[in-house]
């Protein structure tokens, strides 16, 4: 199984940076995802990593460490939009299924 | 838009009934997977499918069940419903034979009352 922690809440300014740490313990590892999920809504894929280092799109950075089972999602130039739910999801290792399993997510509220 | 499209948007119902949630992925898309999401606690992956066959089991109650048909078109059966499966269910889809990601729908809020 899975053991996915990130923090509940973040508040940054708008403008600012913000990093959100994902540490994670699994029998198997085959990639990790952030996803971003305003409210009520369906989650949105932001990025990948399988690899360790850092992948970068945009204004959005994740970076990987498989042997500290950690991740970190750098948001850069905050937006009020981005003001939503981060969510980190492992992939199991093994089988055909490509099952996520998700974190609790991080809710980020940006302030003008 | 993700390509992934969910019916119906909302539903309301009471408790002991039984409703179907449909889901159809993205044109070409193999495994559908679905998810339950509660306001105390995360995504909770339910059940997937792939190309009309069950691949993998999560957290899903004996209660629920799931298909998928010949169209890949799928939908999520909640029987003997509780006031705790109020909540909001994702379909998401991915290709079969490639691409990392899963696609989200804009899911279905069940309220039971």
């Amino acid at each position: 199984g899975q053991n996915i922690d990130q923090p509940t809440e973040m508040t940054a300014t708008e403008g600012a940076i913000v990093q959100i740490n994902c540490t994670y313990q699994t029998s198997g590892f085959n990639g990790l995802f952030w996803y971003q999920q305003h409210a009520g809504e369906a989650p949105t894929f932001l990025s990948y990593n399988v690899l360790d280092g850092l992948e970068e799109k945009g204004r959005f950075s994740s970076f990987l460490s498989r042997s500290k089972g950690y991740s970190y999602l750098l948001l850069k130039e905050l937006q009020m939009k981005d003001s939503a739910s981060y969510l980190c999801a492992v992939r199991d290792k093994g089988s055909n299924d490509y099952k996520l399993s998700f974190g609790a997510g991080t809710t980020v509220t940006v302030r003008a | 838009d993700s390509g992934v499209t969910q019916t119906p948007k909302h539903l309301i119902t009471a408790t002991g009934q039984r409703v179907t949630l449909r889901c159809s992925p993205r044109s070409g898309d193999l495994s559908v997977y679905w998810y339950q999401q509660s306001l105390d606690q995360g995504l909770q992956f339910l059940i997937q499918y792939y190309n009309g066959e069950e691949r993998a089991k999560g957290n899903i109650l004996e209660r629920f069940s799931a298909q998928q048909f010949p169209d890949l078109h799928s939908e999520l059966n909640l029987s003997s419903l509780e006031l705790g499966d109020s909540a909001l269910y994702f379909c998401a889809s991915r290709p079969g034979g490639g691409g990392e990601t899963q696609y989200f729908g804009p899911g279905t809020r069940l309220l039971v009352l």
